[in-house]
């Protein structure tokens, strides 16, 4: 494993649906995060782990996003009653360490289409 | 705020060229850090270069160099030599010392590099 790996790759569901993303982080790594991109833009912020510890949240995520990192290991982003708005790729990502320059290591991310 | 600003849709680059990617950013934190990462289609976020706000010298990864200028608030990508395979998006992020790991990216620029 030297890489971080996210499943599903692609998911299309329908509008009020429900649907669970997973990361797998590099394993060594503490720190993990969550983007949300949408097509022409740059990834956009949405929540980070310290361990199991969730330290940050945007304020795009709204209560039908939850996220969880049990035991510090591999993550899940759960979104309820999708909206087609929820249409996105969702990046994770890890990284190990404390400081500003910290390199985040980027999963190839999970397509949702909701219908 | 923290504010990334890429004013560059998409450019176009002959191989073997040099090519600057534009990047300002606004932020009243005197320590963050600026980065660079490369999206392909097929949708990996890999990372390129990093510099400090307290870096004295420009950054520089092989053929990546960082044009950073603290005064007016800017940190474009200088890629040397460009290579067919370098045609993708470059996003273009930020991360406050005080921004609690959360790292801003600009909308990007897709680079297209002609034979």
């Amino acid at each position: 494993d030297t890489g971080v790996s996210q499943d599903p790759r692609h998911k299309i569901t329908k509008r009020g649906q429900n649907v669970t993303f997973r990361c797998d982080p590099i394993s060594e790594h503490n720190r993990l995060y969550w983007y949300r991109q949408t097509l022409g833009q740059g990834p956009e912020f949405l929540t980070y782990f310290q361990n199991e510890a969730q330290l940050e949240k945007s304020r795009l995520l709204s209560d039908r996003f939850s996220a969880e990192r049990p035991k510090g290991s591999f993550s899940t982003l759960e979104i309820q009653r999708t909206e087609q708005g929820d249409s996105a790729m969702y990046l994770c990502a890890s990284s190990l360490g404390t400081g500003l320059g910290n390199e985040q290591f980027f999963g190839p991310g999970t397509r949702l289409t909701v219908l | 705020a923290q504010k990334i600003t890429q004013t560059q849709p998409g450019m176009f680059v002959q191989e073997k060229e040099a090519v600057t990617l534009d990047c300002t950013y606004d932020t009243s934190d005197p320590s963050y850090g600026l980065f660079w990462y490369k999206q392909p289609s097929s949708g990996e976020m890999i990372f390129l270069i990093y510099q400090g706000s307290y870096d004295q010298q420009n950054a520089t990864e092989g053929r990546y160099s960082l044009n950073f200028q603290k005064a007016r608030k800017s940190a474009n990508l200088v890629i040397s030599a460009s290579q067919l395979g370098d045609s993708a998006m470059y996003f273009c992020a930020m991360r406050e010392d005080t921004g609690g790991f959360k790292t801003i990216f600009g909308a990007g620029t897709r680079l297209f590099v002609k034979a």
